[in-house]
């Protein structure tokens, strides 16, 4: 199956600063990388996805790109602010393995 | 409320009883998906239904669980002989499969089921 590794855990930045995270798999049949944002207490919410036909996507100050030959995506957040706080997930494989989460602190 | 529902949302058993959760998907998606999760980590995948048929279940599931979804729409998920290991978030989510095993949408997450083992 796939396995799904996620670097760093833990992540602190100063507000206005940049944040990113990373993640590799496995399986090069994987075509679809999601990344969840979960609060605390809350369920996970899809923030931004990529599928493997493109290296890139953006939306507003979120961006995720993927390395189909080195089989990594990153998520990559500008202009951090306090509310960005949260655990990330990023997901891939066809039943949607989870990395283990990178825990975000924005410090104002 | 059109968004992923569950039920109930807390549960507490002693060791060895059965327990049962309910998860009501959005009701156009035809996928749904069974995953667990314990503090600091990331969901586990447990098992996923298109439509009525259960496609896949993790390797790593005892066969104390069972997981159905007799209709289509609604889904149970069954823990038999309950253990302490398996006390944990059980998050239910569905999604607008395409046309296709290998296509794959946004998940829409419900508020999960605590399930404490005693």
């Amino acid at each position: 199956g796939e396995n799904v590794e996620q670097h760093p855990s833990t992540l602190s930045v100063q507000e206005g600063d940049s944040a990113v995270i990373k993640c590799t798999y496995s399986d090069s049949a994987s075509n679809y990388f999601p990344w969840y944002k979960q609060e605390l207490g809350k369920r996970p919410q899809l923030i931004i996805d990529i599928r493997s036909n493109v290296g890139e996507k953006k939306d507003q100050r979120i961006a995720v790109t993927l390395n189909k030959t080195a089989k990594h995506f990153s998520l990559h957040i500008t202009e951090t602010q306090p509310e960005d706080s949260a655990v990330y997930f990023c997901a891939g494989g066809y039943a949607l393995n989870f990395g283990k989460g990178t825990s975000l602190l924005v410090t104002p | 409320d059109t968004g992923v529902s569950q039920d109930p949302r807390h549960k507490i058993t002693k060791r060895g009883q059965n327990v049962t959760f309910r998860c009501d998907p959005i009701s156009e998606h035809n996928r749904l998906y069974w995953y667990r999760q314990t503090l600091g980590q990331g969901p586990e995948f447990l098992t996923y239904f298109q439509n009525e048929a259960q496609l896949e279940k993790s390797r790593l599931l005892s066969d104390r669980f069972s997981a159905e979804r007799p209709k289509g729409s609604f889904s149970t998920l069954e823990i038999q002989r309950t253990e302490q290991g398996d006390s944990a978030m059980y998050l239910c989510a569905s999604s607008l499969g395409l046309a296709g095993l290998n296509t794959y949408n946004e998940q829409f997450f419900g508020p999960g089921t605590r399930l404490t083992v005693l």
